[in-house]
Formats: C-alpha cells, sequence, structure tokens
C-alpha cells in the first residue's frame, strides 16, 4: 500500500526561526519521487522542493531544505528563517508506479508564524 | 509565463445532476493529471493522461469519467452527482512522466458545490 503520513496537524513558529514539518512514508516501489508543496489560504498548490529515492544528496531549493532519511522513510520539510508568508498549509507528497504518475498526499500541516 | 487553465473556476449543482470540468495544460506538457480535495482533506488522486492516453487510475468513482484531446485539454466528466462530489478539483500538468522531478504545475482549481 502507497501511503504519506503527516502527524502535524497544526504548527506555531517564530518569525525568523526555523521549523520542521515530519513526513513519513510507506511504498513496496522501489523507485519514487517525494513532494512538499505550499497551499496558502487562496487554495492554489505551490511545488517546493522534490527528493528522489535514489538521491544521495538532500535537496535544497533556497529556505526550504528536505532532510531525507531512507531507511527511516522520512522526508521531513526544513524552512529557514520563517516569514509571515509562509503561513499556509504543507502538504507532503509521493510519486510512483510504473509509470511515475500516481501521486498520494498527506493530510497537510498548516505552519502559523507568529510575528 | 503560461499557467494552467481550469474553467469553470466555481459551478454550482443539484443533485443528479452532470458536470464537466475543463483544464487545459501549460503548452507542450504532455501529462494531464486530476484531484480531488474534499473541505479540509488532502488532495486525492483521480486520474492521469499522457499524450492523450489514460496512463494511471486512482480514487476515480466510476460516475467520473475523463479524457485528454488532440489539443491536450482535459475534460472530467461527472454524472449523477452527491453532495459529497463537493470540493475543490484541481488539474495538473507537467512535462515528462516517469520518476523524476517532472514537477507538477498546479491549476487555480474548479470548486465544484452540489446542493
Amino acid at each position: 500500500a502507497q501511503k504519506i503520513t503527516q502527524t502535524q496537524p497544526g504548527m506555531f513558529v517564530q518569525e525568523k526561526e526555523a521549523v520542521t514539518l515530519d513526513c513519513t512514508y510507506d511504498t513496496s516501489d522501489q523507485s519514487y519521487g517525494l513532494f512538499w508543496y505550499k497551499q496558502p489560504s487562496s487554495g492554489e498548490m505551490i511545488f517546493l522542493i522534490y527528493q528522489g529515492s535514489y538521491d544521495e544528496q538532500n535537496a535544497t531549493e533556497g529556505r526550504y531544505s528536505l532532510n531525507f532519511q531512507k531507511a527511516r522513510k522520512s522526508a521531513n520539510l526544513v524552512i529557514s528563517a520563517s516569514q509571515l508568508g509562509d503561513s499556509a498549509m504543507y502538504f507532503c507528497a509521493m510519486r510512483v508506479g510504473a509509470l511515475g504518475n500516481q501521486f498520494y498526499f498527506g493530510t497537510g500541516t498548516s505552519l502559523t508564524v507568529i510575528p | 509565463a503560461a499557467g494552467v487553465i481550469q474553467s469553470p473556476r466555481h459551478l454550482i449543482k443539484e443533485k443528479r445532476e452532470t458536470a464537466t470540468l475543463k483544464c487545459y495544460p501549460i503548452p507542450r506538457h504532455d501529462t494531464v493529471y486530476w484531484y480531488q480535495q474534499g473541505p479540509g482533506q488532502d488532495p486525492q488522486f483521480l486520474i492521469s493522461f499522457y499524450e492523450k492516453m489514460q496512463s494511471d487510475k486512482g480514487s476515480i468513482p466510476d460516475r467520473f469519467s475523463a479524457q485528454q484531446f488532440s489539443d491536450y485539454h482535459s475534460e472530467l466528466n461527472m454524472s449523477s452527482l452527491e453532495l459529497g462530489d463537493s470540493a475543490l478539483y484541481f488539474c495538473a500538468s507537467s512535462l515528462g512522466r516517469g520518476l523524476g522531478p517532472y514537477e507538477q504545475y498546479f491549476g487555480p482549481g474548479t470548486r465544484l458545490t452540489v446542493t
């Protein structure tokens, strides 16, 4: 079975501090991709970062980094120097399947940045 | 830059009616995905198309069907609508398929309300 688990329904972080959003996954596929998306209150889905299952280096994109621990099947998102505009829902997602066209999302974490 | 276009943005239907949602992917993108996101829920993968052929199927109800046309736009047809079909329906597109970082670009979504 393919599954993404996000155990933090809500998180608070002080502006300018770093925050880690947890994500664990379960798949029997050997090859898979892991994504993080941000969904502001306006509803659009914004791609943040990607990690491939065979990538040895942790992915980084500006203030976003992905702490990939393959043996533990975890792909936590780290946001450094939080900004007020980071307040949003954050979804972890996994891409699997022979054609790589099946996507599974976690239930999301609502992040609130406090001034 | 051109983005994914979805129409209509809002749709109100009554129970047992039909609805058609349209998606226009980013030019030259060859893969289209459909997702359903219920209120406070994570996006659920419905179906995907690659080069106008169905690629993968997720949790799409039998009452729903979808296709991708020669111009790569896609339509999601929903029949015998139920109250539980009220949701935000996202279309996303990507260039290429497989397990690489083929980032999905999401459209703004169609908010369907069934009364």
